[in-house]
């Protein structure tokens, strides 16, 4: 079946990496995804890997996927205040784009 | 360049009264995607619309339909309104690939917060 498991809560120092951890079950997911939501808003899209790849790096921003495992990590580098959200994991489930979310994970940055 | 709009942005309703809710995709998508985000979990995917048919379905019951526009926007319909449908109801546009591996990711709009009372 189709589910996206994600740990529900990472504290973290600011300037500090944050490690976002996720797993996932649909071996033909074909593009894996992390979103942010802040308070009251609706789902940023932060980056993305398809599934042939290991490692993507955007700025701040790394993704890590261990297709085997099926696990994928989001590691914010130099954590700030403004990074204080909550984190979605979601696989791209078959055809036509639809996306299995996971329940999100609050990240809370502290001085 | 717009981004995704929903509209409106908070709703109260009564149980068993009928709603509709609406969006208009990122300019340039012609795919719309709606979602329900339950408080505390992650978006559930209702249905899909392109080229105004709904291509695909989540486990939601027939009370809650779809209409795509051929402009693209979508209006989402919920019948019968339980105190369970209080949620907030995302919309997301992309570009219809029709394969497998081409990849438009979601863009979201802000959402309508529905409350039924």
């Amino acid at each position: 079946g189709e589910d996206v498991e994600q740990s529900l809560f990472l504290s973290v120092r600011e300037g500090d990496s944050s490690v976002i951890n996720c797993t996932y079950t649909d071996s033909s997911s074909t593009y894996l995804y992390w979103y942010k939501q802040e308070p009251g808003a609706g789902l940023q899209l932060l980056t993305y890997i398809f599934s042939n790849m290991d490692m993507k790096q955007d700025q701040r921003l790394t993704v890590l996927l261990n297709k085997k495992d099926k696990h994928l990590s989001l590691r914010i580098a130099d954590t700030q205040t403004g990074d204080s959200a909550i984190y979605f994991c979601a696989e791209r489930s078959g055809g036509y784009n639809k996306l299995i979310f996971g329940a999100g994970t609050r990240l809370a940055v502290h001085p | 360049d717009a981004g995704v709009t929903q509209s409106p942005t908070h709703l109260i309703k009564t149980r068993g009264q009928q709603v509709t809710l609406r969006c208009s995709p990122k300019s340039g998508h012609d795919t719309v995607s709606w979602y329900q985000q339950a408080l505390g979990q992650g978006p559930q995917f209702i249905f899909q619309y392109y080229e105004e048919e709904e291509r695909q379905r989540g486990n939601f019951p027939d009370r809650f339909s779809g209409h795509q526009f051929p402009n693209y926007s979508s209006e989402l319909n919920v019948n019968a309104l339980l105190l369970g449908d209080s949620a907030l109801y995302l919309c997301a546009s992309s570009l219809f690939g029709g394969q497998d591996f081409y990849n438009s990711p979601l863009h979201f709009g802000n959402g309508t917060r529905l409350t039924v009372t």
